[in-house]
């Protein structure tokens, strides 16, 4: 059974880099035809998907945070990452990792970690 | 960014049916995308509830439905009980956007 665990720093200050990670367990992250997202739950707001990156290492970003989005992954340790760049209090919400199946829907997911932006 | 529309909640009393409207637009569902649903508790992590519209994971039960007509879908609980409040987000793929949206979610209330 696939499980997925979010760490990083629960405190980023403005204009620096959100760095998290997500490990996966359970089984292979370069599985073939699997992608990986990350996923966002902003205070007052709905949930935002971020971006994916598939075993390949092709990637595709939500247009809205293109810009300052970066995600991999690291096959050898069985993780993938997300860098959010120039960060602001728009930025603060709870963040989760899932896998896209079928490229479609999100099963699992990550139990979340939460992230405040803020000096 | 919320491209689909729920209502901010529904309530029910125990045993009652409560649905709840996921509203897209014709770039989403109304493409033909299919819509996906989530319950989510506090401190933890989503759980799939409905994928393709109608579709339920080994493991939820059948007291939970989805359907999909036009550019809209709808989740209902049947037999509602206790341990159903939470918050429920629908999720689909909008073509002009070329991005999964989801909903603002619903928080279900049991009376």
């Amino acid at each position: 059974q696939v499980q997925l665990q979010e760490s990083g720093p629960g405190l980023v200050k403005p204009t620096e880099t959100l760095s998290l990670i997500c490990t996966v367990s359970g089984g292979s992250i370069s599985s073939g035809g699997t992608f990986w997202s990350w996923i966002r739950l902003r205070p007052g707001k709905g949930l935002e998907w971020i971006g994916y990156v598939y075993h390949s290492g092709t990637t595709k970003y939500n247009p809205s945070l293109k810009s300052r989005v970066t995600i991999s992954m690291d096959t050898s340790k069985n993780q993938l990452s997300l860098d959010l760049k120039s960060v602001t209090d728009a930025d603060t919400a709870l963040y989760f990792c899932a896998r896209d199946v079928e490229h479609t829907w999100f099963d699992p997911w990550g139990q979340g970690i939460k992230v405040i932006v803020s000096s | 960014q919320t491209l689909l529309t729920q209502p901010p909640s529904v309530s029910g009393a125990p045993g009652q049916r409560v649905t709840m409207s996921c509203n897209g637009t014709t770039s989403s569902i109304g493409a033909g995308f299919d819509v996906h649903w989530y319950q989510h508790f506090p401190g933890a992590a989503p759980r799939l509830l409905i994928y393709r519209n109608s579709n339920r994971p080994s493991g939820v039960p059948d007291r939970f439905s989805g359907s999909r007509s036009g550019s809209s879908a709808s989740l209902a609980i049947t037999g509602l009980q206790a341990e159903d409040e939470a918050h429920y987000y629908c999720q689909s793929y909008d073509d002009s956007l070329s991005s999964y949206v989801f909903g603002p979610g619903t928080e279900v209330t049991v009376l």
